[in-house]
């Protein structure tokens, strides 16, 4: 069974530019999450979509959006890069919602560095 | 204050050690994740708990609901297990994540 799939898996972007990124769930995995990590923030939650509809978004400015396709596969974009979005962006994909107890695992894809210089 | 803490932050111990790391939340939680992290970022899921205790080779992770805690206990500690290992508890609409905890086993 393949396992999620995060491209690309490193970027470099300037600032004031777009960047799309995107994420391959596990066949049958319906939840897609997306997750920023820095070292002075760690983990933080920024959106999930669910059968195509964002079911919850975290604490982001609104130049960070997403979608799901109908295959379940995610894209996120980030418009208007600033050097502060320098970060691993990381996706999850499971069963059910993630914050749920109907997943017994997550299954999280290597990540995406996006460098904004 | 954070929803969800870990302690300790950082944990070195020799090989064949026992080793606990702790997570306490201070919200209503649906469940709660213990995840591994190697260096190079990839995220390895190790346990969902809702309640009770859950084992898997020489991990153990424990939930006791009403004290909102977590421990994750592992036996035997290998170098291997080097890693930074993240509570993160589920409600609802998110995963709230803990600040993790850097283990370093040494042979």
């Amino acid at each position: 069974k393949a396992g999620v799939t995060q491209t690309p898996r490193y970027l470099i972007k300037t600032r004031g530019q777009q960047v799309t990124l995107s994420c391959s769930p596990i066949s049958g995995h319906r939840s897609v999450s997306w997750y920023q990590q820095t070292p002075g923030q760690g983990l933080q939650f920024l959106f999930e979509y669910f059968s195509e509809t964002q079911r919850n978004k975290g604490n982001f400015p609104g130049r960070f959006s997403g979608r799901q396709f109908s295959n379940s596969r995610s894209e996120m974009n980030v418009s208007t890069l600033e050097l502060g979005d320098s970060a691993l962006y990381l996706c999850a994909s499971s069963l059910g919602l993630t914050g749920t107890a109907t997943n017994e695992k997550l299954f999280f894809g290597s990540g995406t560095q996006l460098s904004v210089l | 204050k954070n929803e969800v803490e870990q302690s300790p932050q950082n944990l070195t111990a020799q090989e064949g050690e026992f080793i606990t790391i702790n997570c306490s939340y201070s919200v209503g939680i649906s469940a709660l994740h213990w995840l591994q992290q190697h260096p190079g970022g990839g995220i390895v899921s190790l346990f969902m708990l809702s309640s009770g205790k859950k084992k898997h080779g020489r991990l153990i992770a424990t939930i006791n609901i009403q004290e909102k805690h977590s421990s994750l206990h592992i036996t035997a500690s290998h170098p291997r297990d080097s890693a930074v290992y993240i509570c993160a508890v589920g409600r609802t609409d998110k995963l709230i994540f803990g600040t993790g905890t850097r283990l370093q086993v040494f042979p």
